[in-house]
């Protein structure tokens, strides 16, 4: 089993549609957990860091469960721009251990 | 600010070939990191150091991968002698203290091996 698994998609959907995504880790000594998104031929750059009692910036809704392990996003009234490869990111500072999951590719159609 | 800077931005090598390729992190950040991406195996933890000196190298794919970090604000990742698969798009990035902070990317360089 993977350490951290994402549905690689990809998820096709109209805009202003909500969508949301899961992923799921194995290590329970995971601490720190993080959303970045990733532009075709660019950068992965930080979405949001995710906290335990969950977040929201805009549009954007972020979700931690440690007792089932997994974290999610939630994308409300999306835009043509929100268009991108969505990665997630578990980080254990104990271990300085930092895995990226293989992201979650969204498209949005007119 | 500048943000972390990747040289070069493109690669293309022969087979047998060394390749090095360099990164400055942001100014005042102490955590760098190598990572690798294809579309097969996604992106992969090359390397981090922090401070200057390697803390976890286990993703280095062997004895062809080395990693430096001379000075805070360099590093370099030498691959000798390339192979065909190491082509893939190599990110530097770093971060201000520890592996779970928020990490900012390099642009990347694309690496072609023939």
């Amino acid at each position: 089993r993977k350490e951290v698994e994402q549905d690689p998609g990809p998820f096709n959907v109209p805009e202003g549609a909500t969508v949301a995504f899961n992923c799921t880790y194995s290590n329970s000594a995971s601490q720190s957990f993080f959303w970045y998104r990733q532009d075709c031929r660019k950068e992965p750059k930080l979405l949001m860091s995710v906290y335990s009692s969950g977040n929201e910036d805009g549009r954007f809704t972020a979700q931690l469960n440690r007792a089932s392990q997994y974290i999610s996003l939630l994308i409300r009234d999306s835009k043509l721009s929100d268009s991108a490869t969505y990665l997630c990111v578990v980080a254990e500072s104990s271990a300085s251990k930092i895995i990226f999951g293989s992201g979650t590719r969204l498209s949005i159609r007119p | 600010d500048a943000g972390v800077i990747q040289s070069p931005r493109h690669e293309v090598t022969e087979m047998g070939q060394e390749v090095t390729l360099r990164c400055k992190p942001i100014s005042g950040h102490n955590s760098l990191f190598w990572y690798r991406q294809t579309m097969m195996r996604g992106l992969e933890l090359l390397i981090y150091f922090n401070n200057n000196v390697p803390i976890d190298d286990s993703g280095m794919p062997e004895d062809r991968f080395s990693a430096k970090m001379p000075n805070a604000s360099f590093s370099t990742l030498k691959i000798q002698p390339s192979e065909p698969r190491d082509s893939a798009v190599y990110f530097c990035a770093s971060s201000r203290d520890r592996s779970t902070d928020t990490q900012y990317f390099g642009p990347g360089t694309r690496l072609t091996v023939l």
